[in-house]
C-alpha cells in the first residue's frame, strides 16, 4: 500500500507557466483534498472533492483548477502561475462524506514560482 | 463557524522534560478534535483524535490529550521528550463537516 503519491516532489516555474500537480490514492477513499502550506499559516484548503465526479472550492481556489480523474487521482492545475503561489502543497485523501474519518496525506509537493 | 488556536508557534524542551502544546478550539456544537504531527519534509500523520468517546485519548509515540469542554481545549502532551519528537504539529477541528479547519501549527524543538 503507498498510500497517498504525488508527483512531482519538486518544481520551479517561472512567472506564467502552468503546471498540474499529480496526486493518486490506493485506498479506495471516497474524498480527496488539495491544501498549500505556507510559514506561519498552517495548512489551507485549496480545493476538495467529496466523491468522484464532484469538486469544491476551499478557502483559497483562486489561480487553481482541479480535476478528479477517476476514484484514484486527483490534480490541481496552476493555469499561470504568480510568485504568490510559491508554496508546499499537499494532497490528502479520506475515507467517507459526512463522517469524521481522519485524512492521510500525501509527502507534498515543494513548488517555487520565480 | 470552526476554528483553532494553537499558543505560541515555537516550544523549545530538553530531552526528557515534560511536552505541552496547547490548543483551543471553537465551535458551536460538539467538536471532533484531532493532532497531527509533520516530520521534516514529510506529509501530516495522525496523532490521535477525539470522537465523543473518553476524553483523555492516547495516540502514537506516546502522545496524549484530554478534552476540557469547559476550557474548550485539547492540549497535547508526552510525559518524557524524546529527540526524534522534533517536529511541526498540528491541531484541528471538525464538527459534523468532514472537512477539518487546522491550526496554524507549533513547532517542537527539542535540546539534548
Amino acid at each position: 500500500n503507498a498510500g497517498v503519491t504525488q508527483t512531482p516532489k519538486f518544481q520551479v516555474l517561472k512567472t506564467g507557466q502552468s503546471m498540474t500537480l499529480q496526486c493518486a490514492q490506493d485506498m479506495n477513499h471516497n474524498s480527496m483534498y488539495w491544501y498549500r502550506q505556507d510559514p506561519g499559516m498552517g495548512l489551507r484548503l485549496i480545493y476538495y472533492s467529496a466523491s468522484e465526479g464532484t469538486t469544491d472550492k476551499g478557502e483559497v481556489p483562486n489561480g487553481y483548477n482541479v480535476s478528479r480523474l477517476n476514484k484514484r487521482e486527483f490534480s490541481l492545475r496552476l493555469e499561470s502561475a504568480a510568485p504568490s503561489q510559491t508554496s508546499v502543497y499537499f494532497c490528502a485523501s479520506s475515507e467517507a462524506t459526512g463522517v469524521v474519518y481522519e485524512q492521510y496525506f500525501g509527502p507534498g509537493t515543494r513548488l517555487t514560482v520565480t | 463557524a470552526q476554528s483553532v488556536t494553537q499558543l505560541g508557534s515555537h516550544v523549545s524542551v530538553s530531552e526528557g522534560a515534560l511536552v505541552l502544546l496547547r490548543c483551543n478550539y471553537s465551535s458551536s456544537v460538539p467538536p471532533y478534535l484531532f493532532w497531527y504531527v509533520q516530520y521534516p519534509n514529510q506529509g501530516l500523520q495522525l496523532l490521535l483524535k477525539y470522537t465523543s468517546a473518553a476524553t483523555l485519548v492516547k495516540g502514537i509515540n506516546g502522545f496524549e490529550a484530554e478534552f476540557k469542554k469547559s476550557e474548550t481545549s485539547f492540549h497535547l502532551t508526552k510525559p518524557s521528550a524524546h529527540m526524534s519528537d522534533a517536529a511541526e504539529y498540528f491541531c484541528a477541528v471538525s464538527r459534523g463537516s468532514y472537512i477539518p479547519t487546522f491550526g496554524r501549527g507549533t513547532s517542537l524543538i527539542v535540546h539534548p
